[in-house]
């Protein structure tokens, strides 16, 4: 079946632009989660939602950064008014349940943030 | 603070031998553990996973191992094939209400020569 899907694949922005970032999830998952990837670190984790519940947005680096997944399918992570380190692989991922079985986590490939 | 650490970048081993990878943990409340595996532009893949409950889990070629009196994990691969050189994540999850949340070492570039 289809797995996790994130667009674009590639976004370049320039300082102070605002983007966003689009992830789809495996469907019927009930946990969406984004991370953040600089380059040569791991996932860094940024929001947790359960449907549309956001649960824990403890990871956001600034009050630049707002989740959402008014739905409870489709998420959309908005950065505002970009910053160069805000350049990383913006990783989303779902899973079935969010609690008990938290290691099934499916990822999507990523979108590359590059700010100039 | 890093606080699942991976001290090696990169390891590079020939196939059919076996590849030894190694994580270190520091905080005490990590309950579970996993190792994702990455390609070049892809989202990490679930591995395997151990809870703090067992010092083993073996599933095929790969075989983790918890050491918790030393905060210390290994994911053996035997035999290494070509197609298993990737980069590989260390994770651990906390017990409590914030399982879900992951925490990831830096990641080892794995290399299986032919």
């Amino acid at each position: 079946g289809a797995g996790v899907s994130q667009s674009p694949r590639y976004k370049v922005a320039k300082r102070g632009q605002d983007v966003a970032l689009r992830c789809d999830p495996i469907s019927g998952h009930v946990s969406l989660f984004w991370y953040q990837q600089a380059l040569g670190q791991g996932p860094e984790f940024l929001t947790y939602f359960q449907n549309e519940a956001q649960l824990d947005k403890s990871g956001l680096p600034s009050d630049r950064f707002f989740a959402e997944r008014p739905e409870g399918s489709v998420s959309t992570l908005k950065i505002q008014r970009t910053q160069q380190e805000d350049s990383a692989v913006y990783l989303c991922a779902s899973s079935l349940t969010g609690t008990f079985l938290s290691y099934e986590q499916y990822f999507g490939p990523g979108t590359r943030l590059t700010v100039t | 603070d890093q606080q699942v650490k991976q001290n090696s970048p990169s390891l590079s081993v020939q196939e059919g031998r076996i590849s030894i990878l190694n994580c270190d943990y520091t905080n005490s409340m990590f309950d579970y553990f996993l190792w994702y595996k990455k390609y070049p532009a892809e989202g990490p893949t679930f591995l395997i996973s151990i809870s703090s409950i067992k010092d083993k889990n073996e599933d095929g070629r790969f075989t983790v191992f918890l050491n918790k009196s030393a905060k210390h994990l290994s994911l053996h691969i035997v035999p290494s094939q070509p197609g298993d050189s990737a980069v590989y994540f260390c994770a651990a999850s906390p017990r409590g209400g914030s399982n879900y949340k992951l925490t990831f070492g830096k990641g080892t570039l794995l290399t299986v020569n032919p």
